[in-house]
């Protein structure tokens, strides 16, 4: 069974930085590009960034552009976020999600996490 | 591409037929996807290439439409089917989008 599974999170100080994994299982992670999406409280889902199979290309929200960091290790089929100068509207669950594809070919997911919580508050 | 979803919540009863609505602000050709997500759980898809029912999903979700408009409908409600629903463009990206949601709620 295809799994993914996050952890990570946790309360913040605002300016503050905190690094997301994500734990693959079930399937040949190094075959799919992966994303970080998320969901503020009382809010929809927001798409965060995607990275493609090879680690090589990565694509970022405006939102987070220059603030966070996608990457992944192939070799422990983890898949990271690190999080810099965290602001109060980064407060969100962040879901780790599978494409069905290998780079930007595609661009919808057939497995995601259950999630885990950032809050980022004072 | 903003993706709007009309409803923010219908409420229908169950064995009812509901139809959820998808706006792109452009055309995304046939590029179009759709969640289900209920609280704490992992968001599941549902529908990809506007149409197309994912592996394991109930012939009671169907999906049509291309271009800027888009619909998704469940017929025959069932217990399970009470939750977020929501589209997802994938056809010009960086960055994808969502539509905000649509809450199915019993009535």
């Amino acid at each position: 069974e295809e799994q993914l599974l996050e952890s990570g999170g946790g309360l913040i100080l605002p300016g503050g930085s905190l690094r997301l994994s994500c734990a693959a299982s079930g399937f040949t992670f190094s075959n799919y590009a992966m994303s970080w999406a998320r969901q503020a409280p009382g809010k929809g889902l927001e798409w965060v960034s995607a990275i493609g199979g090879s680690g090589s290309t990565s694509y970022y929200a405006e939102s987070v552009q220059g603030r966070f960091t996608i990457s992944r290790d192939n070799s422990k089929s983890t898949l990271y976020l690190q999080m810099n100068t965290l602001r109060a509207e980064d407060t969100a669950v962040y879901y780790c999600a599978k494409d069905i594809g290998w780079d930007r070919e595609f661009g919808y997911f057939d497995v995601w996490g259950r999630g885990t919580l950032v809050t980022v508050s004072s | 591409i903003v993706m709007t979803q009309s409803s923010a919540t219908l409420s229908v009863s169950p064995g009812e037929r509901v139809t959820l609505s998808c706006r792109a602000s452009h055309t995304v050709s046939s590029s179009l996807a759709w969640y289900q997500h209920k609280p704490g759980q992992a968001p599941r898809l549902l529908i990809y290439g506007a149409s197309t029912r994912a592996t394991g999903i109930p012939a009671r979700f169907s999906g049509s439409g291309s271009g800027t408009e888009f619909t998704l409908t469940i017929s025959n409600l069932q217990s399970e089917d009470f939750a977020v629903y929501y589209c997802q463009q994938y056809n010009d990206w960086p960055p994808l989008t969502f539509g905000g949601g649509t809450k199915v709620e019993i009535k």
